[in-house]
């Protein structure tokens, strides 16, 4: 059965503090992997990862994805309390039967960072 | 936003009514979808769509209907509601026309049934 698993599911950091979250799946004929953040409302995108070893980064978050392992790692260094959200990690499969290419998500990270 | 707007953003209904939830998108992006999110499943997917009149179900299908008419329009009905059928409705779009990009999700529709 195709799933994605997150850890851990939540997490209290202080400011400052750099944090790891934890995405690994198991899907056939893997796609690409998104990763999301949900506040208090929709979620919003913010990388998208289809080859191993190449990081991508956006200011204080980065993450990078291990097609061998099959996971992938959410960084967040000198976190603020801004920070504080739910993470979201979804990866995409080929779907042979349709022309879509199937999203499943995972259960989320929550974050809360305290001053 | 990528211009998506949900209607209504909240509903109380009873059980074994019909509900339609309404996803507006401004732009003509190709893909819509509508998932639901509960505590401990992240994001569902029910339905989505691939052009007008072009619909497929999603993992959680049962109990669910979608038509989706104009490029800009995708419902989703509930055919007769349920208390199960409680939860947050996001429409999402794929802006760049591939469906395994990232997709932009509307505000979110918080449905009660009761």
């Amino acid at each position: 059965e195709d799933k994605v698993v997150q850890s851990p599911l939540s997490l209290v950091v202080h400011e400052g503090d750099t944090v790891t979250l934890n995405c690994s799946y198991e899907v056939t004929n893997f796609r690409s992997l998104l990763w999301y953040k949900q506040e208090k409302k929709a979620p919003t995108f913010l990388f998208m990862l289809t080859s191993s070893g190449i990081e991508k980064k956006s200011g204080r978050l980065s993450s990078i994805l291990d097609k061998k392992e099959l996971f992938s790692i959410l960084n967040i260094t000198a976190t603020q309390t801004g920070d504080s959200a739910i993470y979201l990690c979804a990866v995409a499969h080929v779907q042979m039967k349709t022309s879509y290419d199937k999203v499943i998500f995972g259960p989320g990270t929550s974050l809360s960072v305290i001053p | 936003d990528a211009g998506i707007t949900q209607s209504p953003r909240h509903k109380v209904t009873e059980t074994g009514t019909p509900v339609t939830l309404r996803c507006h998108q401004t732009e003509n992006h190709r893909y819509m979808y509508w998932y639901r999110q509960d505590p401990g499943h992240g994001l569902r997917l029910i339905h989505y769509s691939y052009g007008v009149k072009d619909t497929d179900k999603g993992e959680v299908s049962d109990g669910y209907s979608v038509s989706r008419s104009k490029t800009e329009d995708f419902l989703l009905t509930l055919e007769s509601a349920t208390s199960s059928q409680t939860s947050v409705y996001f429409c999402a779009i794929s802006t760049t026309g591939l469906p395994y990009n990232e997709q932009f999700f509307g505000p979110g529709t918080r449905l009660t049934v009761l």
